[in-house]
């Protein structure tokens, strides 16, 4: 089965600019979540989608990040405008059902300078 | 607020014996647990879960305890090879019928030597 698809893998920005991630789950997972890993630390629940709804975005900073999953498969996760602490590993990960092991995606590099 | 630990940042272990990776929690409303393995540059990539219910779960060369009341888990790797070379994240989960939430430690390096 084909894992989960994130692009790009890497992206170097300024601070205020805009940016934006992508991510195809595997296919036939209904449960999406993109995770903030900064370097040393790890990865931290940013949101999760059941399908196209919004299950949990307690830890996402609203003012700057947003995040959609239309039509209930590919999403997109943006960031505008970024800060020098959103320099990080932005990782997708996807799961059949709630509590079945998620499965990662390779992640996005962002370094913003 | 770190709910879940990992206070062995890095671990060096010579090829056939054994790897043991710790990490304590202090939520006691976590009820399932799972370790993470992750190669630079690829994401992490699931390992072995434990259940509340149980003390003990074994898949191969990997072993997981977890010590409810001392609120302690181990992943034991036995015997280590090469390719456990690895950080290993420990991560846990909130109560089944609810938003499954992990919450992940900072990981531990583990490097296996020849």
């Amino acid at each position: 089965e084909a894992g989960v698809a994130q692009s790009p893998r890497y992206k170097i920005i300024e601070k205020r600019q805009s940016v934006a991630f992508w991510c195809n789950p595997i296919s036939g997972h209904a449960t999406l979540y993109w995770y903030q890993q900064i370097l040393g630390q790890g990865p931290k629940l940013l949101i999760q989608f059941q399908n196209n709804g919004v299950v949990d975005d307690s830890q996402l900073p609203k003012d700057r990040f947003s995040a959609e999953r239309l039509k209930g498969v590919d999403s997109t996760l943006k960031i505008q405008p970024a800060k020098l602490e959103d320099s990080a590993v932005y990782l997708c990960a996807s799961s059949s059902h709630g509590l079945s092991p998620l499965h990662f995606g390779n992640g996005t590099r962002l370094t913003v300078t | 607020d770190q709910q879940v630990k990992q206070n062995s940042p890095s671990l060096s272990v010579q090829e056939g014996r054994i790897s043991i990776l710790n990490c304590d929690y202090t939520n006691s409303m976590f009820d399932y647990f799972l370790w993470y393995k992750k190669y630079p540059a690829e994401g992490p990539t699931f390992l072995i879960s434990i259940s509340s219910i149980k003390d003990k779960n074994e898949d191969g060369r990997f072993t997981v305890f977890l010590n409810k009341s001392a609120k302690h888990l181990s992943l034991h790797i036995v015997p280590s090879q090469p390719g456990d070379s690895a950080v290993y994240f420990c991560a846990a989960s909130r109560p089944w019928g609810t938003a499954s939430k992990l919450t992940f430690g900072t990981g531990t390096r583990l490097q296996v030597t020849l």
